[in-house]
């Protein structure tokens, strides 16, 4: 069975850093691209990162360029996320999920950890 | 890019079918086969039930089906069934590297 587990979330003052992990079973985790989503409070998803099956290739949103680093550790089956310099407009659930890049979809995902930008 | 445009609720009682558009541009729906859609029960993983506009992922239910005319997709749900209650999503490619996702549709089973 597929299963993609998100933990780190937390609240966090503007400014400060936060490190989302993601921790992947069920599947040959080196062979797939992997992405980053989120959902704000009352709002629609959005796309976050993408990163290519070895980690070589990685590419952000330009809502976070700069701020986020998506990264992967595929002898852990660990997908990550450093976010830092965070702001209250990243308040969101974040979700990982599994991508077809020569296809655009993200077939798993997982259930989502809550961060919280407040002071 | 800007987030593509959906209805934000529909609804329909058990049985009939039900229709969500997703409105896009000539840079995104438009011009590309790649539009997904997501089911989301709140508190829960989204689920992939479209993609590639048309396709159905093994164990998806036929009931569920996709279209696109231009530059807007279309999700139809037929046989509404109480567990179809959730949240919507389409997604579209919209350039090299990059997806949309629309802002999502909130249906109700009455």
């Amino acid at each position: 069975e597929v299963q993609l587990v998100e933990s780190g979330g937390a609240l966090v003052q503007p400014g400060g850093s936060l490190r989302l992990s993601c921790a992947i079973s069920g599947f040959t985790f080196s062979s797939y691209e992997m992405s980053w989503v989120r959902q704000a409070p009352g709002k629609g998803l959005e796309w976050v990162s993408y990163i290519s099956n070895t980690g070589s290739i990685i590419f952000y949103a330009d809502s976070v360029k700069g701020r986020f680093t998506s990264s992967r550790d595929n002898a852990k089956n660990s997908l990550y996320l450093q976010m830092n310099s965070l702001r209250a407009e990243d308040t969101a659930v974040y979700y990982c999920a599994r991508y077809y890049g020569g296809w655009y979809y993200f077939d798993y995902w997982g259930q989502g950890t809550l961060v919280t930008v407040s002071s | 890019q800007s987030a593509l445009t959906q209805p934000a609720s529909v609804s329909g009682s058990p049985g009939q079918s039900i229709s969500i558009s997703c409105t896009g541009t000539s840079s995104d729906v438009g011009s590309y086969n790649f539009v997904s859609w997501y089911q989301h029960h709140p508190g829960k993983a989204p689920k992939l039930i479209i993609y590639e506009v048309t396709e159905r992922p093994s164990g998806v239910s036929i009931r569920f089906s996709g279209s696109k005319s231009g530059n807007t997709a279309s999700l139809t749900i037929s046989g509404l069934q109480a567990e179809d209650e959730a949240d919507y999503y389409c997604c579209s490619r919209a350039g090299t590297r990059d997806v949309v996702f629309g802002g999502g549709t909130k249906l109700t089973v009455l």
